[in-house]
């Protein structure tokens, strides 16, 4: 299987910038899937979920700025985000969950994409 | 900081074993959810290591192991090669947030 991620670039603090990711390889609709973040040169934050049937899960950092949505003949996730602020900046990584238990690894990754929020 | 704390960093010559700790509490570990680990090289996206606490997925070599017990977790790594410095991360659910918690990262040098 494959994600790729696009979508990213530079906004300026206050905006919105809409991320996409494409899956391929596999049965997209079986699989929960994730947004995951990373500051460069820091460590993996958790962003969002979506459940098989619709259902979002967000961080606390990012819940009422971000909607994560799927669309499943599409085969495509996609993370709406508002009202963005500087430490929103971060490489934007889409993500499937493996499904041998409920709260599955994320085995398959996307190259991810950069978010940059700066004036 | 972080829900999953992890040491910053371990080193170790090639051939060692290096251990890895995730320490996390009641709402995470302690309840019961898996840990994963994984392996991110610099410039790259993080690969899955170990799943379910201990399971490989194909591919990964049975150089690298993974164990849980109470509210930690650890990642063993035996007969290091030049090819393991990277970073590691640990991963659970945490109940308390409602969402998945990563750990710091630690990162791996092979001397």
């Amino acid at each position: 299987g494959q994600l790729v991620e696009s979508g990213g670039g530079l906004v300026q603090p206050g905006g919105s910038l809409r991320l996409s990711c494409a899956a391929s390889g596999f049965t997209f609709s079986d699989y929960e899937m994730h947004w995951v973040r990373q500051v460069t040169g820091k460590g993996l934050e958790w962003v969002s979920a979506v459940g098989r049937a619709g259902d979002t899960y967000y961080a606390g950092s990012v819940k009422g700025r971000f909607t994560t949505s799927r669309e499943n003949a599409k085969n495509s996730l996609y993370l709406q985000m508002t009202s963005l602020r500087v430490g929103d900046t971060a490489v934007y990584y889409c993500v499937r969950e493996e499904t041998t238990s409920s709260a599955g690894g994320f085995d398959i990754w996307g190259q991810g994409t950069m978010v940059t929020v700066s004036s | 900081q972080s829900v999953l704390t992890q040491p910053p960093s371990v080193s170790g010559a090639p051939g060692q074993r290096v251990t890895i700790s995730c320490t996390g509490s009641s709402s995470n570990i302690g309840a019961g959810y898996d840990i994963h680990w994984y392996q991110q090289v610099l410039g790259t996206a993080p690969k899955l290591l170990i799943y379910g606490n201990n399971n490989r997925p194909s591919g990964v070599p049975d150089r690298f192991s993974g164990s849980k017990s109470g509210t930690s977790a650890s990642l063993a790594i035996s007969g290091l090669q030049f090819e393991d410095e990277a970073d590691y991360y640990c991963q659970s659910y945490d109940s308390s947030l409602s969402g998945r918690v990563f750990g710091g990262g630690t990162k791996l040098t092979v001397l």
